[in-house]
């Protein structure tokens, strides 16, 4: 099962931030937080990961609470092109055994972004 | 540079036919995994190849599925006596390492009737 909460859509107006949210309770002091997204008729694209510092990339900017319990993806500048399913998904941070390899998707945050 | 590929874009096969998913990972990329998405959902595991052995093929729902990767680059994903609730998107991803960011392509959609 997915081991993250998300809810299941948001609008955003363009050029305006996007603030996504999600949930990870349970995760294991061994765990990253990694995003994804996913445009319409496309594969999911990595966006951004962390363990338990703020990251920032070109794309965005990944907020972890200090207890890990959750975490906020930011889209800065949101574009049309950003309308998207955002996934959040955690993940093992090294190989305890070779199930830890895979992304367990959840349902994900459906993003609509309106001009 | 060329991303993951995945062949044929589009399948239509009938119940109980054999098909063949094709993918091509990113060049030097040695883990390469397989994901089954069904409409509204987000991808599901099938099946994790480490160079050219299955590390983990936990997703695979039964073994009408099997996946091949022989030379450790391009994988198969085989389907047998196909079903209707087979219908879905392929997904295929490859990442450079077991750890890597793992890159998708852009998926085969089959259609059982």
């Amino acid at each position: 099962d997915a081991k993250t909460t998300q809810p299941p859509s948001m609008d955003c107006a363009e050029g305006r931030a996007a603030n996504l949210p999600c949930n990870h309770s349970t995760i294991s002091g061994n765990e990253y937080v990694y995003w994804y997204r996913q445009i319409h008729s496309q594969g999911p694209q990595y966006i951004i990961h962390g363990l338990k510092n703020n990251e920032t990339n070109e794309m965005a900017s990944l907020i972890i609470t200090e207890d890990r319990k959750s975490s906020t993806l930011i889209l800065p500048h949101a574009t049309l092109r950003d309308t998207a399913v955002y996934y959040c998904i955690v993940r093992v941070a090294f190989k305890i055994e070779a199930a830890g390899n895979k992304l367990t998707f959840g349902g994900g945050t459906r993003v609509l972004v309106k001009p | 540079g060329a991303g993951v590929s995945q062949t044929p874009s589009n399948k239509v096969t009938e119940k109980g036919k054999y098909v063949e998913l094709r993918c091509d990972p990113i060049s030097g990329h040695t883990a390469l995994y397989w994901y089954r998405q069904s409409l509204g959902q987000g991808p599901e595991f099938l099946i994790y190849f480490q160079g050219t052995g299955a590390a983990d093929d936990s997703g695979l729902p039964n073994d009408r599925f099997f996946a091949v990767r022989p030379e450790g680059s391009v994988s198969t994903l085989k389907i047998q006596r196909t079903e209707r609730g087979d219908s879905a998107v392929y997904l295929c991803a490859s990442s450079f390492g077991e750890m890597g960011e793992q890159f998708f392509g852009p998926g085969t959609r089959l259609t059982v009737l």
